[in-house]
């Protein structure tokens, strides 16, 4: 299968400081590229879809000023959670798709800590 | 909306028995069924998809069923071993809205030695 690597897998940062996280596709191109949010013992829930060289759809409730995604190349997507706050602590988990209809790959996941 | 079911939500078997997953969905334009294994602290792994056009497909103790008409598809694990045990999802996708894969709440499933 194809790999799909995320970084950093555990982050703590204080509370009002940003942090970025990188969601890269190893061995294919990525033309589509989808960002989760997943709290203790629940499912995934979806944030944005990001399609290379376009701007994030985001899903209702999600905030786009607060969550940005960059998809700027076919191999590497990004989401910066600004001015993080201890509610935005979470696992969040990425994947990839070689177009939006084939099947998903998805990242380690990302454990964020907001102290 | 597009909603996916899954039962049960938690499930537990003893080594060897099979365990069985089952899933239901909404939406009828769906086309592309994963099941994912997460285990504590990763990412979903998948492990096996059928496309609608298939109503059976089985890799090794792993198999999945379709019912499209139903609107059903399940997970079947035989000779199940303790390292099965994890958080499985079965999900649901379409060629329509975005393709946004449409997750199940999940399945703790325990295999015990």
């Amino acid at each position: 299968g194809a790999v799909v690597s995320q970084h950093p897998s555990r982050v703590i940062c204080k509370s009002g400081t940003s942090v970025k996280i990188e969601c890269r596709s190893l061995d294919f191109q990525a033309t589509t590229m989808f960002w989760y949010r997943q709290f203790p013992k629940q499912s995934l829930m979806l944030m944005a879809t990001s399609n290379e060289g376009s701007k994030a759809t985001y899903e209702q409730g999600v905030e786009k000023d607060k969550f940005l995604i960059n998809h700027a190349s076919l191999t590497l997507s990004t989401l910066t959670v600004t001015s993080a706050h201890p509610e935005d602590s979470s696992f969040y988990i990425c994947s990839a798709s070689r177009t939006g209809n084939t099947e998903a790959f998805f990242g380690q996941g990302t454990r964020l800590t907001v102290v | 909306g597009e909603n996916v079911e899954q039962h049960p939500s938690t499930l537990s078997v003893q080594e060897g028995d099979s365990a069985v997953i089952k899933c239901t969905y909404s939406d009828s334009a769906s086309n592309y069924f994963p099941w994912y294994k997460q285990e504590l602290g990763k990412g979903p792994q998948l492990i096996i998809d059928i496309r609608s056009n298939v109503g059976e497909k089985k890799d090794q103790r792993i198999a999945v069923t379709l019912n499209k008409t139903a609107k059903h598809f399940s997970l079947h694990i035989t000779e199940t071993q303790p390292e099965d045990s994890a958080v499985y999802f079965c999900a649901a996708k379409g060629d329509t809205g975005g393709f946004k894969t449409i997750f199940g709440a999940g399945t703790r499933l325990f295999v015990k030695a």
